[in-house]
């Protein structure tokens, strides 16, 4: 079945430094979106990405879609505290069978202030 | 709107008990899931449904059960519960897999 994994697990950074988390697919995909969980909390939606190449950007969030639509990056420009949490992508597999979001197994960003 | 509301927050249960996690929202949603979440494994889908009377498995099913009578709830049935479903569950919604899913506040449910 789809897999999606997501590198790195852990990220320690200094607030200021930029971070990027990577999300790679077995298969290719339909569509990927992106989610942030807060400790102790749920996964809150970010954002979503359709087309093959798309980029967005929230404010200091970048996020890409790749040409193959089988990988995405989530890249924050000099990290806060507030971006404390952990970053999750989710896979729509590209095939008529596809009913299931496939999530990764998340980034976990930690900012040292 | 309230959302997507589960109950309990927290939850306890001795090995081969049964119990239902309540799931409901407010958004009129067709697309509902149950997923699981466990350290370092992300979100795992349990079972999910595309509109009332139709549910169907996701990655990790066994265990578990789920019915779909209205729009608005989800329940997920434990059927004997087992320490290996200690977990945090959470419950999302949504008007489709293309679109934002809607999570609920989450389940913590330990099994001794």
């Amino acid at each position: 079945g789809q897999q999606v994994m997501q590198i790195p697990q852990y990220q320690h950074v200094q607030e200021g430094e930029d971070f990027t988390t990577y999300c790679n697919s077995s298969t290719t995909l339909s569509n990927i979106q992106w989610y942030k969980q807060r400790p102790g909390g749920h996964p809150v939606f970010l954002i979503q990405l359709v087309k093959s190449g798309e980029v967005k950007k929230q404010k200091r969030l970048t996020f890409q879609f790749g040409e193959a639509k089988k990988n995405s990056s989530l890249h924050i420009t000099a990290t806060q505290t507030t971006d404390v949490g952990t970053y999750f992508c989710a896979g729509l597999e590209n095939n008529n069978a596809g009913n299931m979001l496939t999530f990764g197994g998340g980034t976990r960003l930690m900012v040292k202030p | 709107n309230a959302g997507v509301t589960q109950t309990p927050k927290f939850q306890v249960l001795k090995t081969g008990q049964s119990m239902t996690l309540q799931c409901a929202q407010d958004m009129n949603h067709e697309y509902m899931s149950w997923y699981r979440q466990d350290p370092g494994m992300g979100l795992r889908l349990i079972h999910y449904s595309v509109g009332a009377g139709i549910t169907d498995q996701g990655e990790v099913p066994n265990g578990y059960n789920v019915s779909r009578s209205t729009t608005e709830d989800f329940p997920l049935r434990l059927l004997s519960a087992a320490p290996s479903q200690t977990s945090v569950y959470f419950c999302a919604s949504s008007t489709g897999l293309y679109n934002e899913q809607f999570f609920g506040p989450g389940t913590r449910l330990t099994v001794l």
